[in-house]
C-alpha cells in the first residue's frame, strides 16, 4: 500500500505527558499537512510543510505543539504537557503539487 | 475557524434514492473539494471543482458551484448502503495568508443510506 500512513493509530495518555505522532506521506509528495478533528467537526488545519520547510502554522498550534519534517519525507507532531482538550483525531495529508489531498487514517489521541 | 457550513447536518435515505448536500462558504476560493469520511477513518477525496467551473460530474457524483452565492452542492445519485459516511466540503481560499493548499473544512453532513 503506497498511501499515507500514520503511527500510532490510537494513543491513550495521561494529562501532562508528552506524545509524538508520525506521518509517512506518499512517496515523492513534497507537501505535507497536519489537521486536527474533534468529534462532530470537520478537520482543522494545524500546519503545512513544503519539503522540509514548515511554511505555515495555524494559531491552533500552541507552543506545546511542534512539528518537524527533517528530511522532507516523514513528519512528526509532538504535543508536550498534554491536556484533556488535546483529545482528538490527528490527520496527516500529502500532495504532490495538485490540489487534491491524500489523507492518512489518522491517530486518535485520548488524554485522561 | 471553519469556513464551510454543510446542510443538512444529517440525512437519512433509502437505497436507490438520490442524496443532495449543500455547502456554503465565506471567502473567495481557488477551488472547492468534497471529501468522504467513514466512521473513525481518514478522508477520501471525491471531487474538485475550480472557481471558474459551474458543474462537474464523476460517476454517480454531481457537484455544482455558485461563486456569486458562495455555495456548492453535492448530488449522489442512486445511493447505496456503502455510501453511508460523513461528507465534507473543503475550500482552498484564494490568497489565504500566502499559503498554498491548506484546506478549510465544514462540519460535514452525516449520510445514512438504508438498505
Amino acid at each position: 500500500d503506497t498511501g499515507v500512513s500514520q503511527d500510532p493509530r490510537h494513543k491513550i495518555t495521561k494529562r501532562g505527558q508528552n506524545v509524538t505522532f508520525r506521518c509517512d506521506p506518499i512517496s515523492e509528495h513534497n507537501r505535507l499537512y497536519w489537521y486536527r478533528q474533534t468529534l462532530g467537526q470537520g478537520p482543522e488545519f494545524l500546519t503545512y510543510f513544503q519539503n522540509e520547510a514548515q511554511l505555515e502554522k495555524s494559531r491552533l498550534l500552541s507552543d506545546r505543539f511542534s512539528a518537524e519534517r527533517p528530511k522532507g519525507s516523514f513528519s512528526t507532531l509532538e504535543i508536550q504537557r498534554t491536556e484533556q482538550g488535546d483529545s482528538a483525531m490527528y490527520l496527516c495529508a500529502s500532495t504532490g503539487g495538485g490540489d487534491e489531498q491524500f489523507f492518512g487514517p489518522g491517530t486518535r489521541l485520548t488524554v485522561l | 475557524s471553519q469556513q464551510g457550513e454543510e446542510d443538512p447536518q444529517a440525512l437519512s435515505i433509502q437505497e436507490g434514492e438520490n442524496a443532495t448536500m449543500n455547502c456554503s462558504y465565506k471567502t473567495s476560493i481557488n477551488n472547492l473539494q468534497w471529501y468522504r469520511q467513514n466512521s473513525g477513518r481518514g478522508l477520501v477525496h471525491l471531487i474538485l471543482i475550480r472557481s471558474n467551473e459551474r458543474e462537474k460530474h464523476s460517476g454517480r457524483l454531481r457537484v455544482t458551484l455558485d461563486t456569486s452565492k458562495k455555495s456548492s452542492s453535492l448530488l449522489i445519485t442512486a445511493s447505496r448502503a456503502a455510501d453511508t459516511a460523513s461528507y465534507f466540503c473543503a475550500t482552498a481560499p484564494r490568497n489565504y495568508g500566502g499559503s498554498q493548499g491548506n484546506l478549510i473544512f465544514g462540519k460535514g453532513t452525516k449520510l445514512s443510506v438504508k438498505p
